[in-house]
């Protein structure tokens, strides 16, 4: 069964960093594109970053460019998404999510991590 | 960027048909997908690529996409379709991806 399994999420006060991680099962991570998205509290789905299966190549929302930093550990199928300088507004359930094989759209996702970012 | 519109909520009685919209500048030149999401829980894709459904997705969900118009349609609709539905595109000019801002189907 493809699963993927968020952790991490925390109350971090302005200005802090927070780690999160996704943990992969089920499929060969390293042959998929993986995504993060959040949700903010009663709010829509905001796309945050991707990172390529193959070269690892990475693409940020204007957002939380310079701040966040995806990677990929092939050999522990896992996602991580490094959050520095955090700030209010980055509070958010964050979803771990892949994308498809022959399809960019996002065909798993976890069941989120909650970020609170409050002093 | 790219902006992604969709209508805020639309009403359907249950056996009708609703019809979410998803409106983008020649968004008819970009594949566009579809979620569905539930007080809760993690969003479900239903459409991928303008009108393919995933294994296991009724074949009531439906897309299309032409012009400056993507359009999820729910046919013979359910009270179990009640939920939150988001399109999404990736956009190859910024390489960001742009997801709508949810559009709330309520099953009257």
């Amino acid at each position: 069964e493809v699963q993927l399994l968020e952790s991490g999420g925390d109350l971090v006060q302005p200005g802090g960093s927070l780690r999160l991680s996704c943990a992969a099962s089920g499929f060969t991570f390293n042959n998929y594109a993986m995504n993060w998205v959040r949700q903010a509290p009663g709010k829509g789905l905001e796309w945050v970053t991707a990172i390529s299966g193959s070269d690892e190549t990475t693409y940020y929302a204007d957002s939380v460019k310079g701040r966040f930093t995806i990677s990929r550990d092939e050999s522990k199928s896992t996602l991580s998404l490094q959050m520095n300088s955090l700030r209010a507004e980055d509070t958010a359930v964050y979803y771990c999510a892949r994308e498809g094989a022959t399809t960019t759209g996002l065909d798993c996702w976890g069941q989120g991590t909650l970020v609170t970012v409050s002093s | 960027s790219y902006v992604l519109t969709q209508p805020p909520s639309v009403s359907v009685a249950p056996g009708q048909t609703a019809r979410i919209t998803c409106g983008g500048n020649n968004i008819g030149s970009k594949s566009v997908h579809w979620y569905q999401q539930k007080p809760g829980q993690a969003p479900v894709l239903v459409v991928h690529d303008d009108s393919d459904r995933p294994s296991g997705i009724p074949e009531r969900f439906s897309g299309s996409n032409s012009g400056n118009t993507a359009t999820l349609t729910i046919s013979r609709v359910e009270a179990g379709d009640e939920a939150d539905y988001y399109c999404h595109v990736w956009d190859s000019n910024s390489h960001h991806y742009v997801f709508g801002i949810g559009t709330k189907v309520t099953v009257l």
